[in-house]
């Protein structure tokens, strides 16, 4: 069974502050890595696409990073903002699937 | 561009009754289609995908059923719900080399 697992689950963080979280995954059968942000009562909104080992990707304030020989993948929020509140989910993509496997998703929660 | 609905947005079902819930995508030919469920507390737990017409992958074992009678068009059934039937469910579409999926609004479903 592959597991896909997302730290931390939850966290508060002040307007302005800058915040990361974690997606784990396995190293093997590597295909695509997926990052979408889910805000309460919408639909999961695409982020990035995440390829290749070392791959930065950079939309606005928001950038993700990609070790796809230890198995994870960074997003980072710098100077977060309160509309930056969503959930944020990654989903592993193996090679030879067209499926993906999400991880359980991290809540952030951004403080005026 | 384009464009996927969902239907109904919400729905309040006694247990024992019939569902179907239908999706369909437009201004794209031949997408992948898929039915998540997002049950309270969890992440997204995908449910079946199809890559064409009439084929139907199913992951989890359950009393649901999905059909794709037309290229665009994503039916998800079941005979006779269950308590556990409730949650959020998401269609999405995915067409292209890294297959980023595009999800619908959601229907949200009480089974009472």
């Amino acid at each position: 069974i592959l597991n896909v697992e997302q730290s931390p689950q939850s966290l508060h963080v002040q307007e302005g502050d800058s915040t990361n979280f974690t997606c784990s995954f396995p190293s093997s059968n590597f295909y695509a890595l997926h990052w979408y942000r889910w805000e309460t009562a919408k639909s999961p909104e695409a982020l990035f696409v995440m390829t290749l080992n070392g791959d930065e990707k950079k939309k606005g304030r928001i950038s993700a990073t990609l070790n796809t020989k230890e198995g994870y993948s960074y997003l980072y929020i710098k100077g977060s903002q309160p509309e930056d509140s969503a959930t944020y989910l990654c989903a592993f993509d193996a090679s030879g699937t067209y499926k993906y496997i999400f991880g359980t998703g991290t809540r952030l929660k951004v403080l005026a | 561009s384009q464009t996927i609905h969902q239907w109904p947005a919400t729905l309040v079902q006694p247990v024992g009754s019939p569902l179907s819930l239908e999706c369909t995508v437009e201004g794209t030919s031949n997408p992948n289609l898929y039915w998540y469920r997002q049950a309270a507390g969890r992440g997204l737990q995908l449910l079946f995908y199809s890559v064409g017409i009439g084929q139907i992958s199913s992951e989890v074992p359950q009393n649901l059923s999905a059909s794709r009678p037309q290229d665009r068009q994503f039916i998800l059934s079941s005979k006779k719900l269950l308590l556990s039937d409730s949650g959020f469910y998401l269609c999405a579409w995915s067409l292209g080399l890294y297959n980023e999926q595009f999800f619908g609004p959601g229907t949200r479903l009480t089974v009472l």
